[in-house]
């Protein structure tokens, strides 16, 4: 059994202020994680993404990620935010030896952004 | 290249009538994923395809959904006859592999609206 929550529906941040946009993940197997970003009218694009390798990701657009086993977190991180971050956030997890479809979404968390 | 796209972005229909959706994946994608966003909760997998097998439907809701990929190619999923617990946004995603290392490309979703 595997489930993800996105600790916050809703973040706000100033332009040119740091980004956190937190995720909580639990799986019976050692799990991939992924960062999804969806733009308004637009698919979901994958940021970045864990799969066993180095606990800290780096993504698009100067996202990173760093996964920590002893917290089952995911936070998704970025120094600086820009306008054109303002999106919604999905946090996804996908357990180890299986296909990368039947994933689990976090409930997405929206980012905004003030000038 | 192109990306995944899906037909109709949007339509509204009548309780009790049918609609077909329709996504053409990424060229050269075996695999194919269709997921459900109702009322803006998560995002839950539907089923999956490996070329025309349906490798995975265990997230079809009940019979009044049916997905077909003749030839492996494009993906359609039909509901008969539509509920109104059946509105919300269908989206379409494709991969190269399966598997949990897999990057999915989505498509922009096609929002269903049940009166």
């Amino acid at each position: 059994a595997q489930s993800v929550t996105q600790l916050d529906s809703h973040v706000s941040v100033s332009e040119g202020t740091p980004v956190l946009l937190r995720c909580n993940y639990s799986s019976s197997y050692s799990p991939s994680l992924f960062w999804y970003v969806q733009h308004p009218n637009k698919g979901l694009q994958l940021l970045l993404k864990y799969t066993s390798a180095a606990t800290l990701v780096k993504g698009i657009n100067g996202f990173e990620a760093e996964f920590k086993k002893s917290e089952t977190s995911f936070h998704l991180t970025k120094p600086s935010a820009h306008m054109s971050d303002a999106a919604e956030y999905f946090c996804v997890v996908s357990p180890y030896n299986t296909n990368a479809g039947k994933s689990t979404f976090g409930d997405g968390t929206t980012l905004t952004v003030k000038p | 290249e192109a990306g995944v796209t899906q037909f109709p972005s949007h339509s509204v229909i009548e309780k009790g009538q049918t609609v077909t959706l329709r996504c053409d994946p990424i060229s050269g994608h075996d695999n194919l994923y269709w997921y459900r966003r109702v009322m803006g909760k998560e995002i839950k997998f539907l089923l999956h395809f490996v070329k025309e097998s349906k490798q995975d439907e265990s997230g079809m809701p009940n019979n009044r959904f049916l997905a077909e990929r003749t030839g492996g190619t494009y993906s359609t999923l039909k509901v008969q006859p539509a509920e109104l617990e059946d509105s919300g946004v269908y989206f379409c995603a494709s991969s190269q592999k399966p598997g949990n290392t897999g990057e999915l490309f989505f498509g922009e979703g096609s929002r269903l609206t049940v009166l």
